[in-house]
């Protein structure tokens, strides 16, 4: 296996706009995350996926954000009407799972290499 | 809420010892993370360490936590052109599973 991927890389767009970047985790992992990353800044969890369930969401994430992982493999994050403010770097995590307690097992978090949007 | 914090900056020569710092504020921390981010690109694990543990060393890498003072360091030993990055520290908090990241600090290693 060769890791997180994500597609696009780079993906430029005017705003109102929809878009949909799509993530690839490792293949034996369930567990799968969405962060933004803005410049200067570190990540920002925004939404996480245990199978095909989404367990938690951020607030940042606003209505116009939708995250799904149908199968419980590959996901996919939408935006709609973009503004400028969405330009970032959206970051795909993925993790192990094993179910175990939380707090008694690392479950480390694996990145992919982003998709960098740009919104004019 | 959780909090972490770095220094935004650092800048050493090749061959020396570079120490970068994170202060947390969660003590339910469990888990703390080092990644390292090249331009343009993810973010790559180096290391991470347990809330029980004092210190841990990685080859190049050792990582030292101050669980009392809620401070952490990683120390690159001889370190290269190519660890030019920003590294970023990140917790996870007991009974989550998502992260928090620090802003990053950016290591220039100058030949």
């Amino acid at each position: 296996d060769t890791g997180v991927s994500q597609n696009p890389r780079h993906k430029i767009t005017k705003r109102g706009q929809n878009v949909t970047f799509r993530c690839d985790p490792i293949s034996e992992h369930n567990r799968l995350y969405w962060y933004r990353q803005t410049l200067g800044q570190g990540p920002e969890f925004l939404t996480y996926f245990q199978n095909e369930a989404q367990l938690e969401k951020s607030r940042l994430l606003s209505d116009r954000f939708s995250a799904e992982r149908p199968k419980g493999s590959f996901s996919t994050l939408e935006i709609q009407r973009t503004e400028q403010g969405d330009s970032a770097m959206y970051l795909c995590a993925s993790s192990l799972g094993l179910g175990l307690a939380q707090s008694t097992f690392t479950d480390t978090q694996y990145f992919g290499p982003g998709t960098r949007l740009t919104v004019l | 809420g959780e909090d972490v914090e770095q220094s935004l900056f650092l800048s050493v020569r090749e061959g020396d010892s570079s120490v970068i710092n994170c202060t947390y504020t969660d003590s339910s921390s469990t888990y703390l993370y080092w990644y390292k981010q090249e331009p343009g690109a993810g973010l790559q694990l180096l290391t991470y360490i347990f809330s029980n543990m004092d210190m841990k060393q990685d080859q190049r890498l050792t990582v030292l936590l101050n669980k009392k003072d809620k401070h952490l360091s990683l120390r690159i030993a001889d370190t290269q052109t190519g660890d030019s990055a920003i590294y970023f520290c990140a917790e996870k908090e007991s009974g989550y599973s998502t992260l928090t990241f620090g802003k990053g600090t950016m290591l220039l290693v100058s030949p």
